[in-house]
C-alpha cells in the first residue's frame, strides 16, 4: 500500500495566513497528488508532483516532494475562508498505475 | 460537461436488501474506481477498473461487486446490505488511471438500518 498520512489532522488560521499541510508516505512512487473536499462533496484534483519534481506552483497552491524522505508539503498562500475543506493526499506506486491510495486528509479550518 | 455523476445522492436499506449505486461519466476515460469515506478512515477503494470488461479489486471488495459492460458506466452492487456498510460511496474516473488526476463524483450517502 502506498498509503500516504497527513500531518497534521486539523489545522485552524485566520483568513489572509498560509497553510501548511503535510504527507508521508511509505514506499516508492510514480506520483504524489493533492485533492480538496467541501464539506459534503467529491473530492477535487488540485495538483499533481511526480516523483522527478520536487516543487510544483499551480496559483496560491504550493506542492513540494522529498522522495529521500517519502514526504510532500501542500502550502496554500493568502488562505481565505473559501479555502476551508478538508485536503487529502494520494499516492500512485511505481508498480501499477491503476489506482490512488488516500491518507485520512487534513481538516482546514479558514476564519474570517 | 456533466463529468462523472452519481445517483442517488441519498439512501437508506434495510439490513439485507440488495442495491446498485450507479456512476456514469462521459468524459472517455478508462480508468474508474469506487471508494467508501468513513470519518477518520479517509477513502478506501473498492473495486476498480481499467477498461470495459476489466475489473478487480481493491482494499475493501467483500460486500460488494461491480461490473463494466461500457466505458460510461461502472456499476456497485450491494449483495446483503449490512449496517458496516453505513458510508458515503464516491465514484471517480481518471484518463490515464493513478498517472493523472481522478474526477470525482458528488456521492452517495447511504445508511443501512
Amino acid at each position: 500500500s502506498q498509503q500516504g498520512e497527513e500531518d497534521p489532522q486539523a489545522l485552524s488560521i485566520q483568513e489572509g495566513e498560509n497553510a501548511t499541510m503535510n504527507c508521508s508516505y511509505k514506499t516508492s512512487i510514480n506520483n504524489l497528488q493533492w485533492y480538496r473536499q467541501n464539506s459534503g462533496r467529491g473530492l477535487v484534483h488540485l495538483i499533481l508532483i511526480r516523483s522527478n519534481e520536487r516543487e510544483k506552483h499551480s496559483g496560491r497552491l504550493r506542492v513540494t516532494l522529498d522522495t529521500s524522505k517519502k514526504s510532500s508539503s501542500l502550502l496554500i498562500t493568502a488562505s481565505r475562508a473559501a479555502d476551508t475543506a478538508s485536503y487529502f493526499c494520494a499516492a500512485t506506486g511505481n508498480s501499477g498505475y491503476s489506482t490512488l491510495t488516500f491518507g485520512k486528509g487534513t481538516m482546514l479550518l479558514v476564519s474570517p | 460537461n456533466a463529468g462523472v455523476t452519481q445517483t442517488p445522492k441519498f439512501q437508506v436499506l434495510k439490513t439485507g436488501q440488495s442495491m446498485t449505486l450507479q456512476c456514469a461519466q462521459d468524459m472517455n476515460h478508462e480508468y474508474m474506481s469506487w471508494y467508501r469515506q468513513d470519518p477518520g478512515m479517509g477513502l478506501r477503494l473498492i473495486h476498480y477498473s481499467v477498461g470495459a470488461g476489466i475489473t478487480d479489486q481493491g482494499e475493501v471488495p467483500n460486500g460488494y461487486n461491480v461490473s463494466r459492460s461500457t466505458t460510461e458506466d461502472f456499476p456497485l452492487r450491494l449483495l446483503s446490505a449490512a449496517p458496516s456498510q453505513t458510508s458515503v460511496y464516491f465514484c471517480a474516473s481518471s484518463r490515464q488511471g493513478g498517472l493523472d488526476g481522478y474526477t470525482f463524483g458528488s456521492g452517495t450517502r447511504l445508511t443501512v438500518v
